[in-house]
């Protein structure tokens, strides 16, 4: 039972490096997610997905950028990693956009450090 | 725009003793999710409420869904030490990232044996 996997589970950047947090997930659900979680402010949207060739921005978009070219994968990009991107990253993923009765699934995470 | 709000913050308590929290919010919900993180791990759901009013139990937890639909309350009897993780209440997203949930900032709970 896989579900949702991301990689890596850990990661230190430099001021101005760029890199890619994968995720993938093997439910074959329409709809994923990325979430960034810093301390005392919860789980904030970064950017979302309800299907192959599909995104849309969430609550902090910037400084992030994602595509989605299978339903299975759904990689988060930071173009110029800044100190302020240092978080813990969350995928997440759904058979279908939320709406009643549907459930999301997260993976493991992903811990930044941004230098 | 949309918040919610989870109190308390943090909690610190015995094992065996019962935990309650709440989660509010300015407008009206017409789902309430309740998720818990454990250290390390990504989110999962414990708990969902799809009509006011409604009480929901999985285990030693039971979930409420305020009768205004404004709030929702997470109770958790005899608490044991594996309880430990951050607790989150989740509604659904209106307005312009519908399809989306928006989180609380969690609650924190700490159990000592």
């Amino acid at each position: 039972n896989a579900g949702v996997t991301q990689t890596p589970k850990f990661q230190v950047l430099k001021t101005g490096q760029s890199m890619t947090l994968q995720c993938a997930q093997d439910m074959n659900h329409e709809y994923m997610s990325w979430y960034r979680q810093d301390p005392g402010m919860g789980l904030r949207l970064i950017h979302y997905s309800v299907g192959a060739g599909i995104t849309d921005q969430g609550e902090v978009p910037n400084g992030y950028n994602v595509s989605r070219s299978t339903t299975e994968d759904f990689p988060l990009r930071l173009l110029s990693a800044a100190p302020s991107q240092t978080s813990v990253y969350f995928c997440a993923s759904s058979q279908r956009p939320l709406g009643t009765n549907e459930k999301l699934f997260f993976g493991s995470g992903t811990q930044l450090s941004v230098l | 725009g949309q918040q919610l709000n989870q109190s308390p913050q943090s909690m610190f308590i015995q094992e065996g003793e019962d935990v309650s929290m709440n989660c509010t919010s300015s407008s009206i919900f017409n789902t309430w999710l309740w998720y818990k993180q454990d250290p390390g791990e990504g989110p999962v759901l414990l708990i969902a409420l799809y009509k006011a009013g409604e009480l929901t139990s999985n285990g030693r937890l039971t979930a409420q869904f305020g009768i205004t639909r404004k709030d929702s309350f997470l109770n958790i009897s005899a608490s044991i030490p594996s309880d430990v993780g951050i607790y989150f209440c989740a509604g659904p997203y209106y307005g312009g990232s519908q399809g989306n949930l928006i989180f609380g900032k969690g609650t924190k709970l700490s159990v000592k044996p």
